[in-house]
């Protein structure tokens, strides 16, 4: 079955940490790992995206990593700012006819003054 | 272009109400998707088009739900006889066959409640 897990569930941190977030994927046949940062209310919104043939991508102050081999992923956050708070969704892409995405059910990120 | 726009961004019903939805993608975006996603959870699909042609629906696509992408260009997602277990927020979701489909770009939204 196809999924992707994400920890931990939620997060706090004080502004101006770091902090990092970790997916674990089973999608077959894999084809690229997505992140996406949702804030309340509105719809996700792309980070970063990586193939298979990839290890890591940055956006700024977000850097993903990506191992194939152990299916897992991480994402970075550098200096964290409260904007920063938001859910961070973690996303398996299948090598389908389509784009067809399995999420995971994201890292809600508290980013405290 | 101002991305994928979804109208209304939010819609309180009575249960037993019908409900439509509307989602205009991207402009030069081929592909066009519905999910639904519940409070804590993970967006999950529901159904997808290429151009005016639906693909694919969801298992969770039941009877009571019907999407229509006619010209190929806006969709609309339409729920009969809302249950309460319904309420959750509708994603809309575009990208085109040209970079393996990759741009994957979200509306914000229709929160859906049923009372």
């Amino acid at each position: 079955k196809n999924q992707v897990e994400q920890s931990p569930q939620s997060l706090i941190i004080l502004e101006g940490k770091n902090c990092t977030l970790q997916c674990n994927y089973t999608v077959s046949p894999f084809s690229n790992l997505r992140w996406y940062k949702q804030d309340t209310g509105r719809g996700p919104v792309s980070l970063t995206i990586m193939t298979f043939s990839e290890n890591t991508k940055s956006n700024g102050r977000y850097t993903a990593t990506l191992d194939a081999d152990t299916k897992q992923s991480s994402l970075h956050i550098t200096a964290s700012q409260l904007s920063d708070s938001a859910s961070y969704i973690c996303v398996g892409g299948g090598r389908t006819g389509f784009q067809k995405l399995v999420f995971g059910t994201g890292t809600r990120l508290l980013v405290s003054p | 272009d101002t991305g994928v726009s979804q109208n209304p961004r939010h819609k309180i019903t009575k249960r037993g109400q019908n409900v439509t939805f509307r989602c205009d993608p991207i402009s030069e975006h081929n592909r066009l998707y519905w999910y639904r996603q519940t409070l804590g959870q993970g967006p999950e699909f529901l159904t997808y088009f290429q151009n005016e042609a639906q693909l694919e629906k969801s298992r969770l696509l039941s009877d009571r739900f019907s999407a229509e992408r006619p010209k190929g260009s806006f969709s609309t997602l339409e729920i009969q006889r809302t249950e309460q277990g319904d309420s959750a927020m509708y994603l809309c979701a575009s990208s085109s066959i040209q970079g393996a489909g990759y741009g994957y770009t979200f509306g914000s939204g229709t929160r859906l409640t049923v009372v």
